[in-house]
């Protein structure tokens, strides 16, 4: 979805380097998200934002910091990479309308050595 | 957080109905279902989402029974380029609701 991109759209950086993954939304959502994605399996939640004021960890928060700098920026960060965060990283937006569905971006492909 | 449980693989033919469906047994009654189709490098794509009974929209329909403890997408005469991942999320809220495996669809000329 164009409205949600993504930078940059594939990394590879070495083990203890710390890297930044940006995302932006012109949809003008509230919620932003950040999702792994490994090989073969489903998308886990890292970390989700309801507003800018507002961070919260989801299943897998471990080894990632986030920050929402605007309502239309919500930026990933790992603070010392390791090789087992090697994997697809999708953020994604939605807006609460009673029901929710979400946006994705193109996703950014990280590879840590 | 309800569990759901879907196919992992499912086979078709062009022009074919699909039909995958998903076990939430223990789904709340707040909760709604959703899908969403991903193909291969890219984030999934929201397809239907509905409460009860069923659900009609341009791309598939979503049966829900009285119980609500399995839904069923169906994809109605299929194209290769139908062929993705789905997945099937359960809740009231997505930080709630976690992606499975997802059933993946491989739709053959």
């Amino acid at each position: 979805d164009a409205d949600v991109t993504q930078t940059p759209r594939n990394r590879i950086t070495k083990t203890g380097k710390r890297i930044m993954l940006e995302c932006s939304q012109t949809k003008g959502h509230d919620r932003m998200y950040w999702y792994r994605q490994d090989p073969g399996l489903g998308l886990r939640l890292i970390y989700y934002s309801f507003d800018v004021k507002d961070i919260n960890k989801g299943e897998i928060s471990d080894g990632y910091s986030v920050s929402r700098q605007a309502q239309a920026k919500f930026s990933l960060s790992l603070e010392s990479a390791i090789p087992n965060q090697t994997a697809l990283y999708f953020c994604a937006t939605s807006d609460w309308q009673g029901e929710e569905t979400q946006y994705f971006g193109p996703g950014t492909r990280l590879l840590v050595l | 957080l309800a569990k759901t449980t879907q196919p992992i693989s499912m086979d078709s033919y062009e022009g074919q109905e699909v039909n995958i469906t998903c076990s939430h047994n223990n789904i709340a009654t707040n909760d709604y279902i959703t899908w969403y189709q991903q193909f291969p490098s890219q984030g999934p794509r929201f397809i239907i989402q509905g409460y009860k009974t069923k659900v009609t929209n341009e791309v598939a329909s979503l049966f829900i029974p009285a119980d609500r403890k399995s839904s069923t997408l169906s994809l109605p005469r299929v194209s290769l380029s139908d062929t993705a991942v789905y997945y099937c999320l359960v809740g009231d809220r997505i930080n709630d609701m976690r992606f499975g495996a997802g059933t993946r669809l491989t739709v053959k000329p």
